[in-house]
C-alpha cells in the first residue's frame, strides 16, 4: 500500500523551543494532509488539516499560532511547535487520504518536551 | 461524523478467530464504514472497509449486517501481532479526517 513517512520519530526538546515534524508521502501525491495528536491512553484526537498551497484548517480549541502547519510541495507538510512546553509533550501523527475512501498514517512522532 | 460504539477490551487465544463487533446504528447511507487498527508507539494502520457487502483482504474479513447497523470485524486466526486498538470509523466519500473513538484493546494470549 501507500507510505506515509514522518520524521523525527522521537524527540526531546527543552520547554521554550521550537520543534519541526515532517510528514512525507512517498509514493503518492497529498493535496491534503491531517494531523493528529494522541495523549497516552487516549485515542487519537485530529488536530488540524493541511492544504497544499493555502492555509492549514484549525479544529476548535487549537492554537494555529502554536501549532504551524505548511504544505509546500504535493508530497510534504510539517507541523512546527513553536513554544513548546510539557503539556505539549504528546504522540503527533500525520495521515494522508489515499483516493476516495482510505488514508494512510506516518508512524508517528514521540515529542517530550522538559 | 456518525458514531460508533465498540467493547473497551477483548481477549483472545492465538491461532483462534476473533470477532470485533462494531455498533453504527445512526450510519448514513453515503458512509464508509472503515476498520484501522494501532499497535503500540505506531500510527493507525488500515485494516479493511467496506460499504454494503462483505469484504475480504488479506488482513481481515469485514461482516457487515444487512440494515448497516452494525458490523464485525474478522481476524481470521490471530497472532500475537494482532494485540493492537481496532477502531471502527465511518466516513463518507469526503476528505475530511478521521473521528477516532476509543476502539476495541485486542488482547492475544499464547
Amino acid at each position: 500500500g501507500a507510505v506515509v513517512s514522518q520524521h523525527p520519530s522521537r524527540v526531546i526538546c527543552k520547554s521554550g523551543t521550537s520543534v519541526k515534524i515532517e510528514c512525507r508521502s512517498l509514493d503518492f501525491q497529498a493535496t491534503t494532509m491531517f494531523w493528529y495528536r494522541q495523549f497516552p491512553k487516549q485515542s487519537l484526537m485530529l488536530m488540524a488539516t493541511s492544504n497544499e498551497g493555502s492555509k492549514a484548517t484549525y479544529e476548535q480549541g487549537v492554537e494555529k499560532d502554536k501549532f504551524l502547519i505548511n504544505h509546500a510541495s504535493l508530497t510534504l507538510s510539517t507541523l512546527t511547535v513553536t513554544s513548546a512546553h510539557p503539556e505539549d509533550s504528546s504522540f503527533y501523527i500525520c495521515s494522508a487520504p489515499y483516493g476516495v475512501v482510505e488514508a494512510f498514517f506516518g508512524q508517528g512522532t514521540r515529542l517530550t518536551v522538559v | 461524523d456518525a458514531k460508533t460504539t465498540q467493547p473497551n477490551s477483548m481477549e483472545s487465544n492465538e491461532e483462534e478467530p476473533v470477532h470485533l463487533p462494531c455498533n453504527h446504528s445512526t450510519i448514513s447511507g453515503t458512509d464508509y464504514i472503515h476498520w484501522y487498527r494501532q499497535l503500540p508507539s505506531q500510527g493507525p494502520e488500515y485494516v479493511i472497509h467496506g460499504l454494503t457487502s462483505n469484504v475480504n483482504n488479506r488482513m481481515a474479513s469485514l461482516a457487515i449486517a444487512e440494515d448497516r447497523k452494525s458490523s464485525t470485524l474478522i481476524l481470521h486466526r490471530a497472532t500475537l501481532r494482532d494485540a493492537a486498538v481496532y477502531y471502527c470509523i465511518l466516513r463518507g466519500g469526503g476528505a475530511d479526517g478521521l473521528t477516532f473513538g476509543k476502539g476495541t484493546h485486542l488482547i492475544i494470549q499464547p
